[in-house]
């Protein structure tokens, strides 16, 4: 059994620029969720897929976006990229239903100049 | 407001001694409770969970934690620390209405010393 594994794992990007991260998950798991989390800080949740649809949304704004696949992996697509995007991007996947347990990648590490 | 309160940032322990990390959450209803641990530049690994049940929950790694309704506490604890446990430590909580969504509390980061 594969964990979920991201890429890629460090990524530095300049002001206004796009970019691209991407998720697979682990064997038999259907939903995908991203966490940001800054320096210091506990994960944020940004939104979940399940089925290759979005099914839930924290607190992010729409530049924030995101893909699910049929093969369960995942994109988080951040436009317009801001300094405070600087973070470590968290990528967890889970079986059906609010009871299973999310598992996590080691996260892909994005420093914006 | 749903929100996770881990009130201790830096803890410091020796190697040997017992641990005990806080966490209180503010919820309507009895929420999924969550305990992970992250090494230094590593995503995070799940210690224990709980869901429904017994209330005193084992974990991996020697760990547990205890869900006390009254006190809308969830603490973990380790009778006898490792050097190897030094990690920053996250209290999560999830809500069925809650889109399956974590809410992390903001860490406590763990040192143990010789």
């Amino acid at each position: 059994e594969t964990g979920v594994t991201q890429s890629p794992t460090h990524l530095i990007k300049t002001r206004g620029q796009q970019v691209t991260l991407r998720c697979s998950s682990q064997s038999g798991h259907n939903t995908v969720s991203w966490y940001q989390q800054a320096l210091g800080q506990g994960p944020q949740f940004i939104f979940q897929y399940y089925r290759e649809e979005e099914n839930g949304r924290g607190n992010f704004p729409p530049r924030f976006s995101g893909l699910q696949f049929p093969n369960y992996s995942s994109e988080l697509n951040v436009n317009a990229l801001e300094l405070d995007d600087s973070a470590l991007y968290l990528c967890a996947s889970s079986g059906t239903g609010p009871a299973e347990t999310q598992y996590f990648g080691p996260g892909t590490r994005l420093l914006v100049l | 407001a749903q929100s996770v309160t881990q009130p201790d940032i830096h803890i410091t322990v020796s190697e040997g001694a017992s641990l005990e990390l806080r966490c209180n959450y503010s919820y309507g209803a009895t929420p999924y409770l969550f305990w992970y641990v992250q090494s230094p530049g590593q995503g995070l690994q799940l210690l224990l969970k709980y869901f429904s049940g017994d209330t005193l929950v084992q974990g991996i790694k020697g760990f547990e934690a205890e869900f006390k309704r009254s006190q809308s506490s969830f603490n973990l604890r380790k009778p006898s620390v490792h050097w190897s446990d030094a990690a920053e430590y996250f209290c999560a909580v999830g809500t069925p209405n809650s889109g399956y969504a974590l809410n992390f509390g903001k860490g406590t980061s763990l040192l143990v010393t010789p």
